[in-house]
């Protein structure tokens, strides 16, 4: 039982390109999201999913996409990467029963990503 | 605009010493209130609250809700220097499981 996984754990790139952060989590929740945490300014919710099927933009969404490929399986896409998207993300995954949550929200082990 | 503050955004203690972290929240569709310490890595859970005055206590560490008051503490008794972490609260609101998050106290404790 790996929890929630994230890969990769680091990633610089160029202005301009793209990449896919992958999540994944094994604990059957249905519900997913993707944060970003920057120096003195607290996890920000990027997107989530409240299930499989559903995605949703949450306080920053702008510059990336994601995907609910899976019950199991949520990424995070930036299209055209900049600066200001250098920072570390993480991926949580929660349980909801009859649209409620219920149970804390489990976090993987973070991607440190930085653009040039 | 929800939002959720905490105070002090630092604190430097040493060992032994008993610190009370705050939170406070202004959050439309309040569902409960999570605390999670934050050391190098992803942010790992401590506590869930969802009534007012129930305190929730692991080991040497406290919580408590006031939901007409709107916040939180979070208690660290006899602290050690394991205990040297980013301390985040978190607001879930929503149907959905949304968190709004703090700006987190980063807690020192010193030998």
């Amino acid at each position: 039982n790996a929890g929630v996984t994230q890969t990769p754990k680091f990633q610089v790139l160029k202005t301009g390109q793209s990449m896919t952060l992958q999540c994944a989590q094994d604990m059957n929740h249905n519900s997913m999201y993707w944060y970003r945490q920057d120096p003195g300014m607290g996890l920000r919710l990027i997107y989530y999913s409240a299930s499989e099927g559903t995605t949703d933009k949450g306080e920053v969404p702008n510059g990336y996409n994601v995907s609910r490929l899976n019950k199991r399986e949520f990424s995070l896409r930036l299209e055209s990467a900049a600066p200001s998207q250098t920072s570390v993300y993480f991926c949580a995954s929660s349980y909801l029963l009859s649209g409620r949550a219920t149970d804390t929200q489990y976090f993987g082990p973070g991607t440190r990503l930085t653009v040039l | 605009e929800d939002k959720v503050v905490q105070s002090p955004l630092s604190l430097v203690v040493h060992e032994g010493d008993t610190v009370t972290l705050n939170c406070s929240y202004e959050v439309t569709n309040f569902r409960s209130l999570l605390w999670y310490k934050q050391e190098k890595k992803a942010p790992t859970f401590l506590f869930m609250l969802t009534s007012s005055g129930i305190e929730k206590k692991s080991g040497r560490l406290s919580s408590i809700l006031d939901k007409k008051e709107l916040f939180s503490i979070l208690n660290i008794t006899a602290t050690q220097t394991g205990d040297s972490a980013i301390y985040l609260c978190a607001v879930l609101r929503g149907s959905q499981g949304n968190l709004i998050f703090g700006k987190g106290t980063k807690l020192s404790v010193k030998p």
